[in-house]
């Protein structure tokens, strides 16, 4: 199993720029999390889903959007990056509400 | 804002020593988790607590829930240089969600 996959690694955009961040997990679960970490801050959710078609709004959604269409993917979008969306965003899934949360190895996107 | 709060921020002990790092919490919770994050990685689940417990064990690695008290303690044993990372509790306040602290930085120098 892969477990939990992130696209891409890496990515560099300029201000106004959009771009897509997908998250894949092999392990059929239910709920799928949008993080992002800045320094000193921890991570603070973006966006979740507990299922196939739903999304909701986490503690930083502005400036984000989602999609869950398929069970085993979860979106990221940003429509018009701006500076301080720069940070590194995780993706984790989870099979229910009370489990351990396994994670991806995370995105570094920084909008100049 | 943020349920759990890790201390202290950062801790660098000797190998062999024992590390421990504590959280505080705000709200009744369901469950509260500890989880590890190398330098560039993801994090990495450790242990998961109930709230009807008050302490569980894995390996090295000793956690300790205080409900009255609202935190928990993470104690790791005989530290390794690969243990040197961050540390992250998260606790889940029957929501549909975890909140996650800020971390403590553990350093264990060889």
């Amino acid at each position: 199993n892969a477990g939990v996959t992130q696209t891409p690694k890496f990515r560099v955009l300029k201000t106004g720029q959009s771009m897509t961040l997908l998250c894949a997990q092999d392990m059929n679960h239910e709920y799928m999390y949008w993080y992002r970490q800045d320094p000193g801050m921890g991570l603070r959710l973006i966006h979740y889903s507990v299922g196939e078609g739903t999304t909701a709004k986490g503690e930083v959604p502005d400036g984000y959007n989602v999609s869950r269409l398929k069970k085993q993917n979860f979106l990221l979008g940003l429509e018009s990056a701006a500076p301080s969306q720069t940070s590194v965003y995780f993706c984790a899934s989870t099979p229910g509400r009370f489990h351990e949360q396994y994670f991806g190895p995370g995105t570094r996107l920084t909008v100049t | 804002s943020q349920q759990g709060e890790e201390d202290p921020q950062a801790l660098s002990i000797q190998e062999g020593e024992n590390a421990t790092m504590n959280c505080s919490y705000k709200t009744s919770i369901n469950n509260l988790q500890w989880y590890r994050q190398n330098s560039g990685r993801g994090l990495v689940h450790l242990i998961l607590i109930r709230s009807n417990e008050r302490e569980k064990h894995s390996g090295r690695l000793r956690v300790t829930l205080d409900t009255s008290k609202k935190s928990s303690s993470l104690l790791i044993t005989a530290s390794r240089a690969a243990d040197t990372a961050s540390y992250f509790c998260a606790t889940d306040n029957y929501g549909q969600n975890f909140v996650f602290g800020p971390g403590t930085r553990l350093s264990v120098l060889p």
